[in-house]
């Protein structure tokens, strides 16, 4: 069956420019989450949804950092006024009925900021 | 903070088990032990998990010491497929159910 899809599978951007990265989780999947893998920082979790509802979201980087959910499936991460430190790789991950339940990952978006 | 320790690298010839050892000693008594691995150029892969006693499914085994203060991610015979960055994973980060990663191991299989 489907998976974790994410788009674009990279992104290259202009500094100060905006950016919106998609996550479609698998069909099914209430809880969604989005990890961002950098060089310096490894894998660092960033914000989870429950249905269309983020509960929490001081993993957010910065108030430049957004998400949305809508209609309990599609996700989108957007980013702000881009800088140079956002450069990494952007992962989804989702999961069955919720939390502290198996994540099946996408393949990540790479953006590269310039 | 990711809350396991676990070597920087290793190396395992084909067709060989390798054994993947994991430090979690501040690990609690509902803690769940996770382990993920990573491909180059994928997102992460779910593994096993397990919470007391040893665990084997069709990727690998888990055996989780007596005092639960340390585990091993068995590979029954390795592939050149198996060569990842493993990822051993304590409980969650929190309510949210985030997983917490730390370096993990970098296994590289030799033909």
């Amino acid at each position: 069956g489907a998976g974790v899809s994410q788009s674009p599978s990279n992104k290259v951007t202009e500094k100060g420019k905006d950016v919106e990265l998609r996550c479609d989780p698998i069909s099914g999947h209430t809880a969604l989450y989005w990890y961002r893998q950098s060089l310096g920082q490894g894998l660092e979790f960033l914000i989870y949804f429950q249905g269309n509802s983020a509960p929490d979201k001081s993993g957010l980087p910065s108030d430049r950092f957004s998400a949305e959910r809508t209609g309990g499936s599609v996700s989108t991460l957007t980013i702000q006024r881009t800088q140079q430190e956002d450069s990494a790789v952007y992962l989804c991950a989702s999961s069955y009925r919720g939390a502290k339940n198996i994540q099946y990952f996408g393949a990540g978006t790479r953006l590269s900021v310039l | 903070d990711a809350k396991t320790t676990q070597p920087n690298s290793m190396e395992s010839n084909e067709e060989e088990p390798v054994h993947l050892p994991c430090n979690h000693s501040t690990i609690s008594g509902t803690d769940y032990i996770h382990w993920y691995r990573q491909l180059p150029s994928q997102g992460p892969e779910y593994v096993i998990h397990g919470l007391t006693s040893n665990v084997n499914n069709r990727m690998a085994s888990l055996a989780i010491a007596e005092d639960r203060k340390s585990s091993t991610l068995i590979l029954h015979r390795a592939t050149l497929r198996d060569a990842a960055v493993y990822y051993c994973i304590q409980g969650y980060g929190g309510s949210q159910g985030n997983l917490i990663f730390g370096k993990g191991t970098k296994l590289s299989v030799k033909p």
